[in-house]
Formats: structure tokens, sequence, C-alpha cells
């Protein structure tokens, strides 16, 4: 089974709809992230959590939230929807203070905004 | 404004040949760097890093070198297979600082047979 799961997949919205991409982690560990990908752009960090009480802004966060309601669940909310939001999104977990901020991905959800 | 830069977009090599995917960083706390491989419809995988009081680490085919003065590294694999073909992003950060990996924008590497 993944260590890093993201529900769904695959996800088609209009514009000014809510939703909300879930990312669940096995790995027992307590930082989350949220990242999203575009085409020529690489990796850019939405929101992140260095445990359940920590809450941060990424450097792309506006148009977005996040709530950690465990260790191991890490949600991402779109308020309104808005059509430059379609991308790939990614959920990632990590160790801290092992001297390797290794990064474990979800397989990833593919966003579509009409 | 950049501060972890793959300037070439794409790559592509013949099998068995060495492949040479370049990064460059203007951020001088940057004190751990790290590549990450990515196959299409999956995450990125890490793959190997490198701490800035080394110059050079190797893990079977693919090694990294860091050039800190130059503020560059380079992922190197050798032979390149098929299998390799993948985008590859390097990554950076601060240890004991905020921790967060700033991404370069991924060079696609092609390994024809």
């Amino acid at each position: 089974d993944a260590d890093v799961t993201q529900t769904p997949r695959n996800r088609i919205t209009k514009t000014g709809k809510r939703i909300m991409l879930e990312c669940s982690q096995t790995k027992g560990h307590d930082r989350m992230y949220w990242y999203r990908q575009d085409p020529g752009l690489g990796l850019r960090l939405i929101y992140y959590s260095f445990d359940v009480k920590d809450i941060n802004k990424g450097e792309i966060s506006d148009g977005y939230s996040v709530s950690r309601q465990a260790q191991a669940k890490f949600s991402l909310s779109l308020e309104s929807a808005i059509p430059n939001q379609t991308a790939l999104y990614f959920c990632a977990t990590s160790v801290p203070g092992t001297g390797q901020e290794t990064q474990y991905f979800g397989p990833g959800t593919r966003l579509l905004v009409l | 404004d950049q501060q972890v830069k793959q300037n070439s977009p794409s790559l592509s090599v013949q099998e068995g040949r060495i492949s040479i995917l370049n990064c460059d960083y203007t951020n001088s706390m940057f004190d751990y760097f790290l590549w990450y491989k990515k196959y299409p419809a999956e995450g990125p995988t890490f793959l190997i890093s490198i701490s800035s009081i080394k110059d050079k680490n190797e893990d079977g085919r693919f090694t990294v070198f860091l050039n800190k003065s130059a503020k560059h590294l380079s992922l190197h694999i050798v032979p390149s297979q098929p299998g390799d073909s993948a985008v590859y992003f390097c990554a950076a950060l601060t240890q004991g600082g905020s921790e967060k990996l700033v991404f370069g924008k991924g060079t696609k590497l092609t390994v024809n047979p």
C-alpha cells in the first residue's frame, strides 16, 4: 500500500465551486506539505504543517486554505475555484531533524477548473 | 526570483552514455541539496542528496557534484538507461532554518535505446 495517498486522483470542477483535496499518510511523519506543479514552473509550495497545530503559508497560498485534521491527514481546499488553479497538486511528508529533509510525495491530483 | 535554476528544460542522450543534469542556485544559505525523479502520473521520488560539507556523493549509477563557489550542482547518470527517462528536479534547503525545499523547474531527460 502507498505510504502517501491523495484523493481524488482526478477532478474536474467549475469556476466558483468549492473543492477539497485530501491527503493521508501512513509514514507517521509530523510534517506535511501541499505543492502545485504547472508546466514549466516546477513545484511550488502552497501550505505546510510541521505538526497538527501548526499551519504555515507557502509561496502561493492565495485562494487556498488547509486543514490538518490529524497527524496523518492534511486537506487542501479551494474556496472558489478559478481556471488558473488548474494544475497538478502534490501532497508530501517529511521527517525533521535527521539532517536529510527528504520529502515523500503522493501520486498527485490532477485538477481542471472550467 | 528563482533561487534554484535548471536552465535546460530537456536533455536527450543515448543509452549507455552519460547524462549530466545541471542546477544553479542563488541563495548562499542553502546547505543541503536533493535530486528528485518524476515519472508521468506519479509523484516525485527522492533520488540522491548532498550536504554542503561535501563536494561529491555517489549512489550506484548516480553521482551528484557540488561546487559551492560557483553555486552549482550537477547530477551524473552513468550509464544511462531508458528507464531513467523522467523529469528530474533539483531542490535545495537551509537546514535548521525553515527547512522548506525550494525546487527548480525540472529537466526532462530522454534516454534513447
